[in-house]
């Protein structure tokens, strides 16, 4: 059963648009909500992280934003550039009962055009 | 330099032919897993390790095994690899605390073939 279900499996964007990756979860006891970007050939590397306390986050260009009714997240990438062209991973984990456990989305490939 | 050092990177090899994949870190983790990430499946995680002697089941353990003798050092082992452990294997790492609240440290992939 996927714990974490992300959307859209690719996306094209064109350079200096906005990148929006969705991700949905049943499991009300996850309370952290990271987000990894990988390159090819590399490991994934974490990309910015989300408490259920916080509505949104902001680093840079990129932001989550969290639905906690909807069980819902998402990532949002502005203004686009071709190096942000890579696969990207939401993930959820429980720092209480499932202590170690981390469960990724299926990962979404992103290419953006210059 | 901080990281998490996997070996070998690339490996084809033969159906029930022992093999282990190493993984060390150097940055004086706590708490280590391992990953395979499949096309179209994302990253599953396989096992894990809190610390020294202490490693548990992830998602999908079967055919594997793992021992955490060191702090730094968590080999992956395949006891009788089938061609459905072809995979790309990645190797994380972190304080224990983060290790639970999802912030790694990556190696590089293991690309593993079975014929």
């Amino acid at each position: 059963q996927q714990q974490v279900k992300q959307s859209p499996q690719s996306l094209i964007v064109q350079k200096g648009g906005i990148s929006i990756i969705n991700c949905a979860y049943e499991n009300t006891a996850f309370d952290y909500f990271p987000w990894y970007q990988q390159f090819p050939g590399k490991g994934p590397a974490l990309l910015i992280a989300i408490r259920p306390d916080v509505s949104e986050k902001k680093e840079g260009r990129f932001t989550i934003s969290f639905n906690k009714s909807a069980k819902q997240f998402s990532l949002h990438i502005m203004d686009s550039q071709p190096g942000d062209s890579a696969t990207y991973f939401c993930a959820a984990s429980n720092r209480g009962s499932t202590l170690g456990r981390l469960y990724f989305g299926r990962g979404t490939q992103l290419t953006v055009w210059p | 330099e901080a990281q998490v050092t996997q070996n070998p990177r690339y490996l084809i090899t033969v159906t029930g032919k022992k093999l282990t994949v190493t993984c060390s870190q150097n940055m004086n983790h706590e708490y280590m897993s391992w990953y395979r990430q499949d096309p179209g499946l994302g990253l599953r995680q396989i096992y894990y390790s809190m610390n020294v002697e202490v490693t548990d089941k992830g998602d999908v353990p079967e055919g594997y095994k793992v021992s955490r003798k060191e702090k730094r050092n968590f080999p992956l082992i395949l006891e009788s690899p089938s061609p459905n452990q072809t995979s790309l294997y990645f190797c994380a790492s972190s304080f224990r605390d983060r290790g639970n609240t999802g912030e790694l440290f990556f190696g590089e992939g293991s690309r593993l073939t079975v014929l």
